[in-house]
């Protein structure tokens, strides 16, 4: 089945340092990739997608780009703030489901100190 | 999250007893979804809806029951509530499918 795998947390950081959150994925067949971060109490937002190989997602200084060579999806900012402090989610929907379902990753908790 | 809202936001209930909980839409999209999150599983699907009365099961649905008699409502319920079903759970909408979902903020349910 399709499954989708994050690099463990918490990442700890400190204000203005660079972030990268390893995602890759297993689907048979051409997925779209997502990213969603989760604040504290609140539930998911979306953050950025891509919907097809080589597209480059962007939203809030945050960016990934959906290679299929390596089946990845990688997040990464380049100077973190303390507000950027969340859980952040991987995830992907089959194109050929039309009913959308995502398959989610298991999270990484990211931790910005001042 | 503005046009989707979970009630009640917190419960807590007895092993054994019935539990239903509601997601409410405003933005009149046709799918709608239950999750559960827990830790180191990220969020599982529960049931879908693609329409009134069309639902589907997810990867874990055992225990649980869904019913949409309504566009803007989704009820979720839990038959007879274990501790295993102590989570947090959450609703999301979508009008395009795949194109990504809209949360509600959840409801964090805790079986005793």
């Amino acid at each position: 089945g399709n499954s989708v795998t994050q690099m463990e947390g918490p990442v700890t950081l400190s204000e203005e340092a660079f972030l990268t959150i390893n995602c890759t994925y297993t689907a048979t067949g051409y997925p779209s990739l997502f990213w969603y971060v989760q604040y504290p109490g609140e539930g998911l937002q979306l953050l950025l997608k891509a919907t097809k190989a080589d597209d480059k997602g962007s939203n809030k200084g945050f960016e990934a780009t959906y290679r299929k060579e390596t089946t990845s999806f990688h997040l990464e900012k380049g100077s973190v703030q303390v507000s950027d402090s969340a859980v952040y989610f991987c995830a992907l929907s089959m194109t050929t489901d039309s009913w959308g379902k995502l398959q989610f990753g298991a999270g990484t908790q990211v931790v910005v100190t001042p | 999250d503005a046009g989707i809202t979970q009630s009640p936001r917190h419960k807590v209930t007895e092993t054994g007893t019935p539990v239903t909980l509601r997601c409410h839409q405003t933005e009149n999209h046709r799918y709608m979804y239950w999750y559960r999150q827990d830790p180191g599983h990220g969020l599982r699907l529960i049931h879908y809806s693609y329409g009134v009365k069309d639902t589907d099961k997810g990867e874990v649905s055992d225990g649980y029951s869904v019913s949409r008699s309504k566009t803007e409502d989704f009820l979720l319920t839990l038959e007879s509530a274990t501790s295993s079903q102590t989570s947090v759970y959450f609703c999301a909408i979508s009008d395009r499918g795949f194109y990504g979902y809209t949360f509600g903020s959840g409801t964090r349910l805790t079986v005793v």
